[in-house]
Formats: C-alpha cells, sequence, structure tokens
C-alpha cells in the first residue's frame, strides 16, 4: 500500500526557515516524481514544484523559487521541503502529493501545518 | 499560467439532487482533474483526464468536458458526497481552481 507519512506540526519565526519532511512507502521512491502543494487556511490549492528523487532534478512555480527548496534523501525514502525567510504568508498546510503512472497526483500524505509566529 | 474558474463557489443539495460544478480554463487545455476534499483531509483524486472515475469513486459521478470547458456531475447527491471539489489542469505550471464547497441540504 503507498503512503506518504509526513512529518508533524511547526511553529517559525518570522525570518527563520522550516523543513518539512515525507516519507514515502509501498512503492520505489525513485521511480515517481514528488510534489508539493501548500493551502493557506480556508484557502485553495497551489503548486509549488516537484522533485525527481531519482535525479534529483527540481522544477518550482515561478512564486516559491525563492522561498521552496525541494530535496530527496533516497536512502530513506524522504522527500524534504524547506522553506525559508517565513513570513505570516508561509503560515498554512503543505501536503506532499506523488505523481503516479497516470499524470494526475494519486497520493496524498496527510499534510503538515506550519504556522509564522513570533 | 492557467487559471481555472469553478462555479459555483459553494452550493447546496438536497439527497437525489443532480449536481454539475463547472470549470472554466483562461486557456484550452487537454484534459482536467478533479480532487474531493473534506474538512481536516488531505485531497483525494476523483475524476482523472476528464472523465476517468479514480479508484472507488461510485459510478454516480462523472466528469465531461473539452477545450476551456469542463464539468464534474453527480447524478442523485448522497450526503457523503458533502465535500469540497478542486479542478486541476495538467499544462505547466499546474494550477487548481479555487474550489467547489458542496453542502447538504
Amino acid at each position: 500500500e503507498v503512503q506518504l507519512q509526513q512529518s508533524g506540526p511547526e511553529v517559525g519565526r518570522p525570518g527563520s526557515s522550516v523543513k518539512i519532511s515525507c516519507k514515502a512507502s509501498g512503492y520505489t521512491f525513485t521511480d515517481y516524481v514528488m510534489n508539493w502543494v501548500k493551502q493557506s487556511p480556508g484557502q485553495g490549492l497551489e503548486w509549488i514544484g516537484w522533485i525527481d528523487p531519482e535525479y534529483g532534478s527540481t522544477d518550482y512555480a515561478e512564486k516559491f523559487k525563492k522561498k521552496a527548496t525541494l530535496t530527496a534523501d533516497t536512502s530513506s525514502n524522504t522527500a524534504y521541503i524547506q522553506l525559508s525567510s517565513l513570513t505570516s504568508e508561509d503560515t498554512a498546510t503543505y501536503f506532499c502529493a506523488r505523481i503516479g503512472g497516470e499524470p494526475y497526483f494519486d497520493y496524498w500524505g496527510q499534510g503538515v501545518m506550519v504556522t509564522v509566529s513570533s | 499560467e492557467i487559471v481555472l474558474t469553478q462555479s459555483p463557489t459553494t452550493m447546496t443539495a438536497s439527497p437525489g439532487e443532480k449536481v454539475t460544478i463547472t470549470c472554466r480554463a483562461s486557456s484550452s487545455v487537454s484534459y482536467m482533474h478533479w480532487y474531493q476534499q473534506k474538512p481536516g483531509a488531505s485531497p483525494k483524486p476523483w475524476i482523472y483526464e476528464t472523465s476517468k472515475l479514480a479508484s472507488g469513486v461510485p459510478d454516480r459521478f462523472s466528469g465531461s468536458g473539452s477545450g476551456t470547458s469542463y464539468s464534474l456531475t453527480i447524478n442523485n447527491m448522497e450526503a457523503e458526497d458533502a465535500a469540497t471539489y478542486y479542478c486541476q489542469q495538467w499544462n505547466y505550471p499546474y494550477t487548481f481552481g479555487a474550489g467547489t464547497k458542496l453542502e447538504l441540504k
């Protein structure tokens, strides 16, 4: 069974960084691209970017190029997103989501709530 | 970037009612995906490539459309269908609609 298990909620100070994880199981981690999606409180969904765990290649939506850094550790089957220079606009839930054999987000993590607060 | 406009933003439906949610794209797209999200949960794939039902989705759901206009239809609304539905297009960069909140009357 495919599972994407994300880390727990984070609180970050304005100007700091946070790094959240997404541990994959039930499939070969390097076979599929991992994406990250942001959902601000009471709002819709925004695609942040993707990482190909096999090659480490990444791409980002323009809005997140200076905000997010995606990495992956193939030894632990874990994808990461680091959010830098936190502001109140970064307070949101962040989901990892896999693109599987078909071109859509077929499995999602449970989401991680990031709260930016002084 | 392709902007997706969903309508209505919110709606209520009675059990047994037919429901249609539309999604219009600012430019033509090859197909549309739909996700269902309930409060406190992650989105679930619901309909992909315009009309294919994801695993476990009841066949009272259907999807259709082409070009810039797509829709999700529920025949015979049931209580469990109350949720927010998002459309999503696969041209790069990927974008989502703002969502349609469907409530049970």
